[in-house]
């Protein structure tokens, strides 16, 4: 399996724009995760889906930010607008009802 | 709510063993996680523990103790490669699934 796949790896954009960050689970796994890690706050929890259904949304910052899951192969996770402080790396981590959240390579935000 | 406390950062020696410490505070309990985290990189699974004890797999264990919200990571026979961040991560009690809030993690250099 190519374990999870998020793109773009590096995105840099003005502020103001629209950001779209995508992200495509290990097949069979059925939690999505969308996390946030600055230097400042660590890793932190945004959104959840569990069978494509979001479970909880009490980690998203404002109404800024949007996640979606259409189907069991593709999540996004939007921005609109952007501004300077939305700069992180966004990962996605994915799961089958175990053990072990399985993390992908990231997306690294920078707003300018 | 939860607080989950690490230290910033640790150094040790190649060779040597390290303990990286874990605290935490939260109004139930449903596992404790270790991930490693290489600058630059996603986070990758270490650890699980449950249940009061010691889990050991190869050079790295972790304990926990339930009664006292401790858990330490220990690593022993230090290597470079082991220079990363360790996260301490909590499963959510309010919740039957694999939500996890994790501590902003030890930062770990490993001289030669």
């Amino acid at each position: 399996d190519a374990g999870v796949i998020q793109s773009p790896r590096h995105e840099v954009t003005e502020m103001g724009q629209e950001v779209t960050l995508r992200c495509k689970p290990i097949s069979g796994h059925d939690y999505l995760f969308w996390y946030r890690q600055t230097m400042m706050r660590g890793l932190e929890l945004l959104i959840y889906f569990n069978n494509n259904v979001p479970i909880d949304d009490s980690g998203m910052p404002e109404d800024r930010f949007s996640a979606k899951m259409p189907n069991a192969s593709f999540s996004t996770l939007k921005i609109q607008p952007s501004e300077p402080r939305d700069s992180a790396v966004y990962f996605c981590a994915t799961t089958k009802q175990g053990i072990e959240q399985f993390f992908g390579p990231g997306t690294r935000l920078t707003v300018l | 709510g939860q607080n989950i406390d690490q230290p910033t950062e640790m150094t040790a020696t190649e060779g040597a063993i390290v303990q990286i410490n874990c605290t935490y505070q939260t109004s139930g309990f449903n596992g404790l996680f270790w991930y490693q985290q290489h600058a630059g990189e996603a986070p990758t699974f270490l650890s699980y523990n449950v249940l009061d004890g010691l889990e050991e797999k190869g050079r790295f264990s972790s304990f926990l103790s339930r009664s006292k919200g401790y858990s330490y990571l220990l690593l022993k026979e230090l290597q470079m490669k082991d220079s990363a961040s360790y996260l301490c991560a909590v499963r959510d009690p309010s919740y039957n699934t694999d939500k996890l809030i994790f501590g902003t993690g030890t930062r770990l250099q490993v001289f030669p």
